[in-house]
């Protein structure tokens, strides 16, 4: 079994839906929560960033962290067209090992 | 300009030849690490280095070295490389393990 569990999709909205995506993780280590945006042929690049259970929002964008569950969350509101990518969740621990989810591809549709 | 600069981003090569993939970054970062991204399995940790002659392994090394001699360069080395390490490559830095990472534009090779 995955560590971290993400479902890939795709998952495809119309323009200004609200895009909701989920990972689950099974080891309690991990302190740390991101969530990371890749287009086609580019490297991750940072969205969310939290080390805290609880929502932080950034604009459009709300990442929700419950450790009790092992669940994370992030919802992209009034979404657009250029949100279409790959949103990959991402965890660490305290002494530098990461983990990824495998990706969600999602599609913004005009 | 804040940027993790990788070379080469694309190679070709055949099973065997040695080959190393330089990582370098400017933003005086003291963490490193290396990943593989692979279709439906996401990103693989390789290795990560917390600090300068600090290397640890991370999910998936066989098959691969590192070293970080200098605290701005994180070179990963492939011995012998094989068919199945074809993959696509992304070395990141950041300021402390687990803070967020800064990603390479990656580096695509292919072993035949």
């Amino acid at each position: 079994q995955k560590e971290v569990e993400q479902d890939p999709g795709p998952l495809s909205v119309p323009e200004g839906a609200i895009v909701s995506l989920n990972c689950t993780y099974s080891n309690s280590a991990f302190q740390y929560f991101m969530w990371y945006r890749q287009y086609s042929r580019k490297g991750p690049e940072l969205l969310m960033y939290t080390y805290s259970s609880g929502n932080k929002e950034d604009g459009r964008f709300t990442a929700q962290v419950d450790k009790s569950s092992k669940y994370i969350s992030l919802f992209i509101r009034d979404s657009q067209p250029s949100d279409s990518a790959t949103y990959l969740c991402a965890m660490a621990d305290s002494w530098g090992k990461f983990q990824f989810g495998a990706g969600t591809q999602v599609v913004v549709t005009p | 300009e804040a940027q993790v600069t990788q070379n080469p981003r694309y190679l070709i090569t055949v099973t065997g030849k040695k080959l190393t993939v330089t990582c370098s970054q400017n933003m005086n970062h003291e963490y490193m690490s290396w990943y593989r991204q692979d279709p439906g399995l996401g990103l693989r940790q390789i290795y990560y280095s917390m600090n300068v002659e600090v290397t640890d392994k991370g999910d998936v090394p066989e098959g691969y070295k590192v070293s970080r001699k200098e605290k701005r360069n994180f070179p990963l080395i492939l011995e012998s490389p094989s068919p199945n390490q074809t993959s696509l490559y992304f070395c990141a830095s950041s300021l402390a393990g687990g803070q967020p990472q800064h990603f390479g534009d990656g580096t695509r090779l292919s072993i035949l």
